[in-house]
């Protein structure tokens, strides 16, 4: 079973940042918080990932609470190409870790 | 940025008939690759861990028999589905790892089974 829980939906309006949130109340301390997202028909395509600090990418934010038990991935400007299913998962790395889905989130940027 | 393929595509097959989907690491080496199954308007459900040169690993409840992997080479998963039925029919997806870190998907390969 998918160790993260996250809305099944959210709206954003273009322009503006989209912040989804995603709880992984049982991750252990070797275990990564890794954010996918998959637009219609496609392969999942890999966003960011993080164990405890803050991350920052080209494409997004990672912003990890202290306990590591939740999470929160920021697009700053969406838009209308970001309409996707986002999916939050924890995983060991370095150790062949399998990627386990949850239902992520369906996040609608609208004009 | 690494990439993955996979083919075909499409397929759409007769039932009873047996299907190979390949899926390729275009620019890395790839010791481990996953595949993932997806029916519509649902999650990716993991069906197995591919090992180059080693058997594969099939989560519970996949028939191994049914879903042929094979990981001949670094680059290189096909998985088979022998024997398919219209049940089969659904989105294949594989992932494979650059080293440690994250994991490369491929586009999908889409199976229609008639």
């Amino acid at each position: 079973d998918a160790k993260t829980t996250q809305p099944p939906s959210m709206d954003c309006a273009e322009g503006r940042a989209a912040n989804l949130p995603c709880n992984h109340s049982t991750i252990s301390g070797n275990e990564y918080v890794y954010w996918y997202r998959q637009i219609h028909s496609q392969g999942p395509q890999y966003i960011i990932h993080g164990l405890k600090n803050n991350e920052t990418n080209e494409m997004a934010s990672l912003i990890i609470t202290e306990d590591r038990k939740s999470s929160t991935l920021i697009l700053p400007h969406a838009t209308l190409r970001d309409t996707a299913v986002y999916y939050c998962i924890v995983s060991l790395t370095n150790q062949g870790g399998k990627l386990i889905f949850g239902q992520g989130t369906e996040l609608s940027v609208k004009p | 940025g690494a990439v993955v393929s996979q083919h075909p595509s499409r397929v759409i097959c007769k039932s009873g008939t047996s299907v190979k989907i390949e899926c390729r690491s275009l620019d890395f080496q790839a010791t481990t690759m996953f595949w993932y199954r997806q029916f519509p308007k649902q999650s990716l459900m993991l069906m197995a861990t591919s090992n180059e040169g080693s058997k594969a690993t099939y989560e519970q409840g996949v028939e191994k028999d049914k879903f042929l992997i094979n990981h001949a080479s670094l680059t290189l998963s096909t998985l088979t589905v022998t024997s398919a039925h219209p049940e089969d029919s659904s989105f294949y997806i594989c992932s494979a790892r650059d080293g440690p870190g994250e994991k490369y998907f491929g586009p999908g390969t889409r199976l229609l089974v008639l």
